[in-house]
């Protein structure tokens, strides 16, 4: 099993609606979890970090970890055409690295 | 607060010539920084990691002698690509690690690379 997973989509959905972006992780990432957000030809820009089990809400986005499950998600509500990106989900592993997915390609259809 | 630049944006150079590229922290201490490669519609791909005072520790099959990695000071780091080729052309992106928050990663915007 890959280290951190994602579906790359890409992932259509209306504006207004909410976009659901999940990811699975391996026994070798650990406690940290993070999702950015990369525009086309642009670096990655940190959204959300997450430590704990539960959901960790900011604005539009909520993030939700799942330890026993391996699972992280982030939730987007009333979807922007803005937010049309690739999404980034990441984990640390022992060394303390993030290892990155390879990113889930979000459509927000107007 | 978090921000993280790079310089230059972009540049092209001449087949065997070397490029650096630098990478700040502006209102934070990194104790660690990164560096990675993208190409055109493919992931990240992490080539080395960078710490003051120290050698910084390459990826597998990431050449050292041809990535030359100095982590100056606490704010600072630079790539420098020896001997550019036209393959080594790509999106160069440094992230930095904010030494009070936990393993948070800030991105640079990146330099573009073109060899000709």
């Amino acid at each position: 099993q890959k280290e951190v997973e994602q579906n790359s989509g890409p992932l259509s959905v209306p504006e207004g609606a909410i976009a659901s972006l999940n990811c699975t992780y391996s026994d070798r990432v650990s406690q940290s979890f993070f999702w950015y957000r990369q525009y086309s030809g642009k670096s990655p820009e940190l959204i959300m970090s997450i430590y704990s089990n539960g959901d960790k809400e900011d604005g539009r986005f909520t993030a939700q970890l799942n330890k026993a499950s391996q699972y992280v998600s982030l939730l987007i509500r009333d979807s922007q055409p803005s937010d049309s990106a690739t999404y980034l989900c990441a984990g640390t592993n022992r060394d303390d690295k993030i290892i990155f997915g390879k990113g889930t390609r979000l459509h927000i259809l107007p | 607060g978090a921000v993280v630049s790079q310089h230059p944006s972009w540049v092209i150079c001449k087949s065997g010539t070397s490029v650096k590229i630098e990478c700040r922290s502006l209102d934070f201490q990194a104790t660690t920084m990164f560096w990675y490669r993208q190409f055109p519609k493919q992931s990240l791909m992490l080539m080395a990691t960078s710490n003051e005072g120290s050698k910084a520790t390459y990826e597998q099959g990431v050449e050292k002698d041809k990535f030359l990695i100095n982590h100056a000071s606490l704010t600072l780091s630079t790539l420098t690509v020896t001997s550019a080729h036209p393959e080594d052309s790509s999106f160069y992106i440094c992230s930095a690690r904010d030494a009070g928050l936990s393993y948070e990663q800030y991105f640079g915007p990146g330099t573009r690379l073109t060899v000709t």
